[in-house]
């Protein structure tokens, strides 16, 4: 079946230091959507990205949506405190299904 | 504040006993979404229902069903409770049900079973 996996599955980092989570896809998506779950939070929607190739920003978070449709990148530049969390790209299967990466956690150091 | 309305927060109960779970969408949302998260785990699509109509199933185990009425609140049952059921369980509401659309996370309702 459909299988959204991501690496790293945690990453700890210095404050300052960049970050990046990976996600991909074993099939090619329509779009991806990122997430960002705090710890004894609930999801919360980032962005969507539609076309191939496509990159958005958001200040210090740069998102890519692969050529093929198939894999996908957050990158966090000079991390603080308040990025922690989990990060979690998703899918559509078939239109009315959106399954979820497995996730990585990241956590900063001060 | 999302919207999305869970009850209850917290739930705590015996292996092999019922329970249901709540979820009121945000207003003008037609499509619910009910997902499991385990500890340390990732957002398990359980089911998806659109305007009273079941949409698509996950990997939701034969002891779970879930329902969406007609003022389009939908309520997760699951029965014959085992300790692997103890986990967190996400509603989450969109206003259509097609590829695209951004959905809206409650805050969950965490269940116990012992």
């Amino acid at each position: 079946g459909q299988q959204v996996m991501q690496i790293p599955q945690y990453q700890h980092v210095q404050e300052g230091e960049d970050f990046t989570t990976y996600c991909n896809s074993s099939t090619t998506l329509s779009n991806i959507q990122w997430y960002k779950q705090r710890p004894g939070g609930h999801p919360v929607f980032l962005i969507q990205l539609v076309k191939s190739g496509e990159v958005k920003k958001q200040k210090r978070l740069t998102f890519q949506f692969g050529e093929a449709k198939k894999n996908s990148s957050l990158h966090i530049t000079a991390t603080q405190t308040t990025d922690v969390g989990t990060y979690f790209c998703a899918g559509y299967v078939n239109t009315d299904k959106l399954i979820f990466g497995t996730g990585t956690r990241l956590q900063v150091f001060p | 504040d999302s919207g999305v309305t869970q009850t209850p927060k917290h739930l705590i109960t015996a292996t092999g006993q019922r329970v249901t779970l709540r979820c009121s969408p945000r207003s003008g949302d037609l499509s619910v979404y009910w997902y499991q998260q385990s500890l340390d785990q990732g957002l398990q699509f359980l089911i998806h229902y659109y305007n009273g109509e079941e949409r698509a199933k996950g990997n939701i185990l034969e002891r779970f069903s879930a329902q969406q009425f007609p003022d389009l609140h939908s309520e997760l049952n699951l029965s014959s409770l085992e300790l692997g059921d103890s986990a967190l369980y996400f509603c989450a509401s969109s206003v259509g049900s097609h590829s695209g659309n951004t959905i809206y996370f409650g805050e969950g309702s965490w269940l116990t079973v012992v």
